[in-house]
């Protein structure tokens, strides 16, 4: 089967730079997706890797490794509204995606 | 343009009732989806619909049946509600031009609770 594996809860402060890492066990897949929600809203798609390597959106990007069964999700110049849930998940056949259980993060003043 | 549009928006039912809850999209897109989330969790899908026409069951089918009307609807019924069905319901959509990446379009979200 598919796992995802992600920290339940990462916190850093206003203005930094954190890492949210993502770590799966599957036997095939076509990529790895990064997702936002923020309490009680739903969730709205950041960034995905098809290939290895580094995307880079604004102040999110996002890595994938294969060989190394591991991705991140890296946010610069944090802002206070960047605190919310994010979710890696992997894509399937059929479109289907498989989520992680989600990392908190809470950011500081 | 009011993308992908779920009712209702809360719900309470009791144990053995039953219920749909309506979704649709306005984007034209093929494929339409139903996830739930419980607290702490991702989302773990219910059933899904690759295109009109067609339906098939996700991970966590167990309890519900969907039927998907037209290309803009994708309704999701509870038969007889179980309070292990209380959680978030959320419809997604996936616009044929996004394929290759996933990107789902999601609505509001359907909150449940059974009691």
């Amino acid at each position: 089967g598919q796992s995802l594996e992600q920290p339940s809860e990462v916190t850093a402060v206003e203005g930094a730079i954190v890492q949210i890492n993502c770590t799966y066990q599957t036997s095939g897949f076509y990529g790895l997706s990064w997702y936002q929600q923020h309490d009680g809203g739903a969730p709205t798609f950041l960034s995905y890797n098809a290939l290895d390597g580094l995307e880079e959106t604004g102040r999110f990007s996002s890595f994938l490794s294969r060989s190394d069964s591991y991705g991140y999700l890296l946010l610069q110049e944090l802002q206070m509204k960047d605190s919310a849930s994010y979710f890696c998940a992997l894509r399937g056949s059929n479109y289907q995606l498989i989520w992680g259980a989600g990392t908190k993060l809470i950011i500081k003043p | 343009n009011a993308g992908v549009t779920q009712t209702p928006k809360f719900q309470v039912l009791k144990t053995g009732q039953s219920m749909t809850l309506q979704c649709a999209q306005d984007m034209n897109h093929n494929s339409m989806y139903w996830y739930r989330q419980d607290p702490g969790m991702g989302l773990r899908l219910i059933y899904y619909s690759a295109s009109e026409g067609t339906t098939d069951k996700g991970e966590v089918p167990n309890g519900y049946n969907v039927s998907r009307l037209n290309k803009r609807e994708f309704s999701l019924r509870l038969e007889s509600a179980a309070p292990s069905q209380t959680s978030v319901y959320f419809c997604a959509s996936l616009p044929r031009g996004t394929e290759n990446t996933g990107e789902l379009f999601f609505g509001e979200g359907s909150r449940l609770t059974v009691l």
